[in-house]
């Protein structure tokens, strides 16, 4: 089975400042993927990145980065330079090769961004 | 875009009520899910079809039933409503794949509350 742990519930953050949230996750697949996703105040959640288990590079786009090691099973997601929009949870998820297309998710991070 | 749509944002039914959750997707997905959320849970997967009029059971399937007559709409059923079904329901939808790298696209969702 699968897992995911986000173990951060709320983060706080004063406007500008970087925020890290963690994931670590459990498999026994070896190919699988691992998603953030974003869900505003409105509830829809919403993609924002997606990364293979054969591809480690770390990569930034715009002011998001993601840090992936599998030695550690580890998926961690930062936001630069964070804005007031940016307040909402933030979800992890894996899907693995042979798990018909289910996500399993983290339980989120609440992230508030204080102006 | 793709678009999910959830026919009621806000839903209040009693005890012993019969409620439909319906969810319509624009993007002729074979997947559909439907997920409940709740605070410090996460998000847990009740049921999804891979298919008309095919369905599996997901993590919390108990007290819930679900009918997809078109490909297009899946609707969750709860025969019998109860106050622990107080909760955000999800719909998302994707392409099926064998691998595990389509992103799930969500609809708004729906927040019930069972009095």
């Amino acid at each position: 089975a699968q897992k995911v742990t986000q173990a951060q519930t709320e983060i706080s953050v004063v406007e500008k400042e970087d925020v890290t949230l963690d994931c670590v996750y459990e498999t026994r697949d070896t190919t699988y993927y691992l998603f953030w996703y974003k869900q505003p105040p409105s509830g829809e959640l919403v993609f924002l990145i997606r990364r293979n288990s054969f591809d480690e590079q770390n990569e930034i786009s715009g002011r998001y980065s993601w840090n992936f090691q599998k030695s550690t099973s580890s998926f961690n997601f930062t936001i630069t330079a964070s804005q007031v929009v940016d307040s909402a949870v933030y979800f992890c998820a894996l899907s693995v090769l042979y798990g018909n297309n289910r996500l399993a998710f983290g339980k989120g991070n609440q992230v508030v961004v204080i102006p | 875009d793709v678009k999910v749509t959830q026919s009621s944002r806000y839903l209040v039914k009693r005890t012993g009520e019969k409620v439909f959750l319906e969810c319509v997707q624009d993007m002729d997905h074979e997947n559909m899910f439907w997920y409940r959320q709740d605070p410090g849970l996460g998000l847990r997967l009740i049921y999804f079809s891979y298919d008309v009029k095919m369905k599996e059971k997901g993590d919390i399937p108990e007290g819930y039933s679900v009918s997809r007559e078109k490909k297009e709409r899946f609707s969750l059923i709860l025969e019998s409503a109860s106050t622990n079904q107080t909760s955000m329901y999800l719909c998302a939808s994707n392409q099926r794949s064998y691998s595990a790298k389509n992103i799930q696209y969500f609809g708004a969702g729906t927040r019930l509350s069972v009095l």
